[in-house]
């Protein structure tokens, strides 16, 4: 049973858009969300953190939302760019499971030109 | 920047038959793991090791074992290879802290037919 889930599969955004991206957790005791990025034929990469302390943490283009009430937490992508192509993982880790990650099934963001 | 290096990059196997992957990492991290990507289902960890020495059942371990061979290297073994196991694997290590990001290497598609 996934405890992390992405329910988009893919997200088509124009350039220059705002792109959001939805993750849903079902344990409460992660505490720690990370996105990672994934071009074809790569491994993934890390891109953004939260801590559950936090509601918001910000890195250039990229910000990250947390809701801990609603077990949700966002990614937005602003603006977006045709590099921004590519899969995105949600993960979520927390003291309970020594920290190792558990992954959404990822969603496929395309930026149109 | 070596990183993590996974080989093969690509293999294809009948049933029944085994193979190795080999993975090692040039950061000097204590944790590895070992992932599977597959349709729909994001990353499931199959093995990882904490520290030299010890290695820990993920969420999806049947038919493979591993080997902490050193800090550097971490093996995964399919004894024998079963259609099941087509997937993309992923070796990916981290240097301990529960925050710190995991880094991934560029995967190895295997193919059993």
């Amino acid at each position: 049973d996934q405890q992390v889930k992405q329910n988009s599969p893919s997200l088509s955004v124009q350039e220059g858009r705002i792109s959001i991206l939805n993750c849903d957790y079902t344990n409460s005791m992660f505490d720690y969300f990370l996105w990672y990025k994934k071009y074809p034929a790569e491994g993934p990469t890390f891109l953004i953190s939260i801590s559950s302390i936090k509601d918001k943490n910000e890195d250039g283009r990229f910000t990250v939302f947390l809701n801990k009430s609603a077990k949700h937490l966002s990614l937005h992508i602003v603006p977006s760019q045709p590099g921004d192509s590519a899969v995105y993982f949600c993960a979520a880790s927390g003291a309970f499971n020594d920290y190792k990650l558990s992954f959404g099934a990822g969603t496929t963001v395309t930026v149109r030109a | 920047n070596a990183g993590v290096t996974q080989t093969p990059k690509f293999q294809v196997l009948k049933t029944g038959q085994s193979m190795t992957l080999q993975c090692a990492q040039d950061m000097n991290h204590n944790s590895m793991y070992w992932y599977r990507q597959d349709p729909g289902m994001g990353l499931r960890l199959i093995y990882y090791s904490a520290s030299e020495g010890t290695t820990d059942k993920g969420e999806v371990p049947n038919g493979y074992n591993v080997s902490r061979l050193n800090k550097r290297e971490f093996s995964l073994r399919l004894e024998s290879a079963a259609p099941s196991q087509t997937s993309v694997y992923f070796c990916a290590s981290r240097d301990g802290s529960h925050t710190g990001e995991l880094f991934f290497g560029e995967g190895s598609r295997l193919t059993v037919l």
